[in-house]
């Protein structure tokens, strides 16, 4: 069974970088079939997709966020990551890791259980 | 980007009443669709993929189909565990985007 699971700061100062991480379970992120997703979603409001990145390291960015996003894998500890710089109140949200499908015939079939990230000074 | 719209925004429903929801790209998708579903707290949860293709574990009540540009999710006898957010999504391309979101809950 695949599990997922974010961590990282709740609270983040505005102008500055958020940082998360995805740790995965129950499966490889160097396995060539996925892409590993982060989505996030406002309090109230629906789902954004923010990138993902393959095992091959290849990633995309929603270009709405794409100036500001980074998406890196660390396959030594089977975790990806996720930075978002220059935050802003408006990326306050709860944050989700999730997996892919390169062929995208699939959808999204695992999720983690997602963080809240507010930022506020 | 593709835009995907839902219809409606949220509905009322009963207990053993059969709902339906619709979805649209604003282009082509090939059948790229997947339904969500997602509870207060919680993270989505896959229902559908492929416009039509029941995710293992979940109920048979649970049907997508297509019809042109409009994808719809029927559930076909509403049980008290499915007042919740259904979203659409189409991962045709990227970004994948979603649909607003069907907000049902009880009549």
């Amino acid at each position: 069974q695949v599990q997922l699971q974010e961590s990282g700061p709740g609270l983040v100062k505005p102008s500055q970088t958020l940082s998360l991480t995805c740790t995965v379970s129950g499966g490889s992120i160097s396995s060539g079939t996925y892409l590993w997703s982060w989505i996030r979603q406002p309090a109230g409001k629906g789902l954004e997709w923010i990138g993902h990145i393959s095992s091959s390291g290849s990633t995309n960015y929603n270009p709405s966020l794409k100036s500001r996003v980074t998406i890196s894998p660390d396959t030594s500890k089977n975790q990806f990551s996720l930075k978002l710089s220059s935050v802003t109140a408006a990326d306050t949200a709860v944050y989700h890791c999730a997996r892919d499908y390169i062929s995208g015939w699939y959808g999204t079939d695992y999720w983690g259980q997602g963080t809240l990230v507010t930022v506020s000074s | 980007d593709i835009q995907m719209t839902q219809s409606p925004s949220s509905l009322s429903a009963s207990v053993g009443d059969r709902v339906t929801i619709t979805c649209r790209a604003s282009q082509n998708i090939f059948s790229h669709l997947n339904w969500y579903q997602q509870k207060p707290g919680k993270a989505p949860k896959l229902l559908i993929y492929a416009a039509s293709n029941l995710q293992s574990g979940v109920p048979s009540r649970f049907s997508g189909s297509e019809s042109g540009a409009d994808f719809t999710l029927t559930i076909s006898s509403l049980q008290p565990e499915d007042f919740a957010t259904f979203y659409c999504q189409q991962s045709y391309s990227t970004p994948r985007t979603f649909g607003p979101g069907t907000k049902v809950d009880i009549k």
